[in-house]
């Protein structure tokens, strides 16, 4: 069985700040890992993702997160956030193989920028 | 980006009735979804995979006569909770993939359902 845990439920923050939202999982097998992000009325939308190759993944609005297979973790990066960051971010892992599409998630960490 | 919507967005009923929810994409075709379930200040937790043309696929604990599911188009899953009761209130969520629905596919959610039994 794998499991994601998010370390914070939520994380407050200045405008123009960095950022670093935590995940860590657990598998017995390779995982593939994701970021989504969901505003608020809205579902979830995809923000970048581990399939392979580098470390280093880059997806959109400015953010990046390292995959670190040593500590299992998969954290999320923004080096300046705007207000509009400002939404509910949710990692998972799929598990490959027969698990196809499905996703297991972490718990969610609500990120607020103020000004 | 692709489009999934889901209808209604949120629904109120007695218990003991039974509620449909709808989940559509809107620009491509899928031949899985998936449906979620989300507690409040909980995670997202897998319902059931939904096949076009064939059974749906459900995870351990989820009971399949309580949560029918129905995939009869390539655009179109519905997740209908049976005899609701109170326990069942929750935010419902499905997704659709982008491809064949394979492990690195990008899932697209659709704004989910929320539905309160009282």
């Amino acid at each position: 069985a794998q499991s994601v845990t998010q370390l914070d439920s939520q994380v407050p923050v200045f405008e123009e700040a960095p950022v670093e939202l935590r995940c860590n999982y657990s598998s017995s097998v390779s995982v593939y890992l994701f970021w989504y992000v969901q505003y608020p009325n809205q579902g979830l939308q995809l923000l970048l993702k581990y399939l392979s190759g580098s470390t280093l993944v880059k997806g959109i609005n400015g953010f990046e997160a390292e995959f670190n297979k040593s500590q299992t973790s998969f954290h999320l990066r923004k080096p300046s956030v705007h207000i509009s960051d400002t939404a509910e971010y949710f990692c998972a892992l799929n598990a490959g193989g027969t698990s196809y599409g499905k996703l297991t998630f972490g718990q969610g960490t609500i990120l607020t920028v103020h000004p | 980006g692709a489009v999934v919507s889901q209808h209604p967005s949120w629904v109120i009923c007695k218990s003991g009735t039974s509620v449909k929810i709808e989940c559509r994409s809107l620009d491509f075709q899928a031949t899985t979804m998936f449906w979620y379930r989300q507690f409040p200040k909980q995670s997202l937790m897998l319902m059931a995979t939904s096949n076009e043309g064939s059974k749906a696929t459900y995870e351990q604990g989820v009971e399949k006569d309580k949560f029918l599911i129905n995939h009869a188009s390539l655009t179109l899953s519905t997740l209908t909770v049976t005899s609701a009761h109170p326990e069942d209130s929750s935010f419902y969520i499905c997704s659709a993939p982008d491809s064949s629905g394979g492990s690195t596919d990008t899932q697209y959610f659709g704004p989910g359902t929320r539905l309160t039994v009282l």
